[in-house]
């Protein structure tokens, strides 16, 4: 899997996007970029996943650059509930590697 | 459609015990990933199951063992449990083999505590 280089830590206002920053330059042609979150102590829930376009779902959305060597996961209108660790993995595998990820933390 | 689940939520074991770990599943599901993640790290992948046969390890000792059954439900083991062992144990189902679309999902995990 790639290595992926995240911010350790990100503060969002309420309402506000959320916009989480992922390097991933040495990702392959074959490898999707994965998001998950983790909320404290819980198991990490999957949020999005992309190969080359940009990705929306009900969650978030995912635009990867046309290098590919990076990513942003959008949060369009972050809550308190978003406050957690996000990771952003580079998958060729059939394992998931999880990096130290990103800890957001959305401020009322 | 139900998710993953596991059990028990927390357990607590002596050094050089043994423990079983249990894990459903979500519904139309084939392949099961057990991960261990210490306090403060990002998930580590211990191995993955696919029609009850391991199909992939990390780099755990042979202590960690596991099964999955017809119903692709599945056991992680540990034997000889070490303090180092303490962990929040996760369990994730996907479909099919080894696609890097098939997406995990995770299930709560199960908190072992070594004393």
């Amino acid at each position: 899997d790639a290595k992926t280089t995240q911010p350790p830590s990100m503060d969002c206002a309420e309402g506000r996007a959320a916009n989480l920053p992922c390097n991933h330059s040495t990702i392959s042609g074959n490898e999707y970029v994965y998001w998950y979150r983790q909320i404290h102590s819980q198991g990490p829930q999957y949020i999005i996943h992309g190969l080359k376009n940009n990705e929306t779902n009900e969650m978030a959305s995912l635009i990867i650059t046309e290098d590919r060597k990076s990513s942003t996961l959008i949060l369009p209108h972050a809550t308190l509930r978003d406050t957690a660790v996000y990771y952003c993995i580079g998958r060729g595998a059939r394992q998931l590697t999880f990096g130290s990820g990103t800890q957001l933390t959305v401020l009322p | 459609e139900t998710g993953v689940t596991q059990s028990p939520t927390h357990l607590i074991k002596t050094r050089g015990q043994q423990v079983t770990l249990r894990c459903s599943s979500q519904s139309g599901h084939n392949t099961v990933s057990w991960y261990q993640q210490a306090l403060g790290q990002g998930p580590q992948f211990i191995f993955q199951y696919y029609r009850e046969e391991e199909n992939g390890r990390g780099n755990f000792p042979p202590r960690f063992s596991g099964l999955q059954f017809p119903n692709y439900s599945s056991e992680l083991n540990v034997n000889a449990l070490e303090l180092d062992d303490s962990a929040l144990y996760l369990c994730a189902s996907s479909s099919g083999q080894v696609r890097s679309t098939d997406t995990q999902y995770f299930g709560p995990g199960t908190r072992l505590t070594v004393l």
